[in-house]
Parts: structure tokens; sequence; C-alpha cells
């Protein structure tokens, strides 16, 4: 169980375009749901706290407009990256708070790749 | 803000010894989590092992066991018998109920033949 997915696995796009990164809990209902930002050698770094039906909360110097956080249902939540420019090339992943109640574990996602042409 | 430290950047180990990864945090809660995951080449984060801190007993998962400290707010990973597919990024993460993982900087393990 515990079973969290990213969709897709990996992406190219052109500059100033937008990107929309699913991460669904696949066996578990989860209220809540992070996405990191890695870098090539790099801890995780948390950009935004995403809970179902209410407004996600982001990381200092996390630009909101930027990247768009949707918590629509107890399954999935959705990361659009828009205008993507070079710089928001990057590893996202997202992870899911939930299984056994009272674990406070988080299950994460595959994650995805950006790259931004 | 809490902080999670590990001291060790990259370690190596021959295969079926036995390797112990540090991490310390700092923290002024009573009651909280702490996690070991491991990040393999795939990049895919799978938990290891965790540890509620209210627990005193250390938590174990197969060949992977924890010592934790709490009064020192320190929690190593000790891998038994350690094996080649164990070559990965370790994460030391804490949360606070409800909260978001703050993790270390990792330590890359290396298991050689």
């Amino acid at each position: 169980g515990a079973v969290v997915s990213q969709h897709p696995s990996w992406v190219i796009c052109k500059s100033g375009t937008s990107v929309k990164i699913e991460c669904r809990s696949l066996d578990f209902q989860a209220t809540t749901m992070f996405w990191y930002r890695q870098f090539p050698k790099q801890s995780l770094m948390l950009m935004a706290t995403s809970n179902e039906g209410s407004k996600a909360t982001y990381e200092q110097g996390v630009e909101k407009d930027k990247f768009l956080i949707n918590h629509a249902s107890l399954t999935l939540s959705t990361l659009t990256v828009t205008s993507a420019h070079p710089e928001d090339s990057s590893f996202y992943i997202c992870s899911a708070r939930g299984g056994a109640a009272g674990t406070d574990t988080q299950y994460f996602g595959p994650g995805t790749r950006l790259t931004v042409l | 803000a809490q902080t999670v430290t590990q001291s060790q950047p990259e370690m190596s180990v021959q295969e079926a010894e036995t390797v112990t990864l540090s991490c310390t945090y700092d923290t002024s809660e009573s009651n909280y989590y702490l996690f070991w995951y491991k990040q393999p080449p795939s990049r895919q984060m799978i938990l290891v092992i965790r540890q509620e801190a209210y627990k005193q007993q250390n938590a174990t998962e197969n060949r992977f066991s924890v010592n934790f400290q709490k009064a020192a707010k320190s929690f190593s990973l000790k891998i038994s018998d350690s094996q080649l597919g164990d070559t990965a990024m370790y994460f030391c993460g804490y949360s606070n109920s409800g909260y978001a993982l703050n993790f270390g900087k990792g330590t890359s393990l290396l298991v050689t033949p």
C-alpha cells in the first residue's frame, strides 16, 4: 500500500510554455500533499504544502504565480509551471501524507524531470 | 525552524559489512517523527525506517535499525549485512506532526563488492 504516482515522468518544453505535473495517491486518501524540487546531487527543497480544498502554502522564495498548485480531490494534486524558463529545469517530486492513521509518514512519487529549452 | 544535519557527505562499505550513517537534528518540540529515506539512482524516494519520538524503543526493519538518542538529538541508521542494492543517497528527515519533512543534505553510500 501507500503508492504515489506522478505524471509525466519527464517532459521537455519550450521557454514560455506551461507544464502541468500530476501527483496521485493510488491506494489511500491524502489530505495533504507536498511538492519538492531537487537539483542534482542536492537534497529536496520544499516548495509548497497542498491541502485538499484549500489554497496551497508556499515556502519563502517560491513564486506562487509561477508554480500553481491545485489539490482538487483527496487523491490528486497538480503543479503547473507557468511561463517556464530554462532556470525552472529541475527534478520535481511530490509526496502524500497518509497511510496508516497517526503515522505522519510521507510517501513519494517517482518524480518528474522538467527540461525547459 | 528545525534543522537536520548529516555530517557524512559520502561513505563506502564492503558487501556484507555493517555501516552507520549519522544524523542530528535541532528542535524544541517534544513529539515529532524521524525518518530515513533512500534515493537510489532511479531517484525514487523510498522509506527505509521511521521513529516516533515518544517511543523509546529503537525502530528496526530487517537489516536496518536506528539508534535514537532523544536527549542528544541524534538519529543514526545502521545497515547490517550491506548489499550492492543498498547503494544510494540516504536522507534523514524530521517532521513535526502534520508538517512537511525537513531533510538533511544526504549521505551518498557506496557498497562495494
